[in-house]
């Protein structure tokens, strides 16, 4: 069973709207991290987190929140979604194994 | 900017071939992580080296460390088709507020034909 889920798998969103990414992970790690990975560039931190209600700024956070609520479970939320914001996201847990990828079109 | 080059590297080699990937990093680390990412799905941990480690094996796969010029390498022995990904490496660098984050690198595209 998969250590690290995200839902949904595919988005499509229009510009303005409000778009949450979520994560699980089942190993009870407390770090855990969003990145997005654009060609060319690889895969860029978003926001991480320590624990349950922690948050802290990636290298590229504008535009992006996160949210804690427990050990399991870190969302990515945009709260007025932009096409420049159309990407690929991945998160990760403690012992940086991956999601599968959110793919997240903004028309 | 982490490292040294930042443009999508791509390698196409027979399948038998060996071949070396290489990166650079700028930021002090004390672990070198290299990932693969087959097409439609997220990163996989391949192979890790840390700071005190110059070499480290794990099957087909071997990768070197040299903290004094800040790069890395993944060497692959006998390629095989199923190696065709894409590589990353990243580093493990301890951030401003006493946490890890990974940072990743452009990566490399290698194709291995039959």
């Amino acid at each position: 069973e998969a250590a690290v889920t995200q839902s949904p798998r595919n988005k499509v969103a229009v510009t303005g709207g409000k778009v949450t990414l979520s994560c699980n992970q089942t190993n009870n790690h407390n770090n855990m991290y969003w990145y997005r990975q654009d060609t060319g560039h690889g895969l860029r931190l978003i926001h991480y987190s320590y624990g349950a209600g922690s948050t802290e700024k990636g290298d590229i956070p504008d535009g992006y929140k996160a949210s804690r609520p427990s050990q399991e479970n870190f969302s990515l939320i945009l709260e007025l979604a932009t096409p420049s914001q159309t990407s690929v996201y991945f998160c990760a847990s403690g012992d940086w194994g991956f999601g599968p990828g959110t793919r997240l079109t903004v028309l | 900017s982490q490292w040294g080059e930042e443009n999508l590297q791509a390698l196409s080699i027979q399948e038998g071939e060996d071949v070396t990937m290489n990166c650079s990093y700028k930021t002090y680390t004390t672990v070198v992580h290299w990932y693969r990412q087959d097409s439609g799905r997220g990163p996989a941990l391949i192979i890790l080296i840390r700071s005190n480690e110059r070499e480290k094996r794990s099957g087909r796969l071997r990768a070197t460390l040299d903290t004094s010029s800040q790069s890395s390498s993944l060497s692959i022995t006998a390629a095989q088709c199923e190696d065709t990904a894409v590589y990353f490496c990243a580093t493990d660098a301890l951030s401003s507020n006493m946490g890890y984050k990974l940072t990743f690198g452009t990566g490399t595209s290698l194709l291995v034909d039959p």
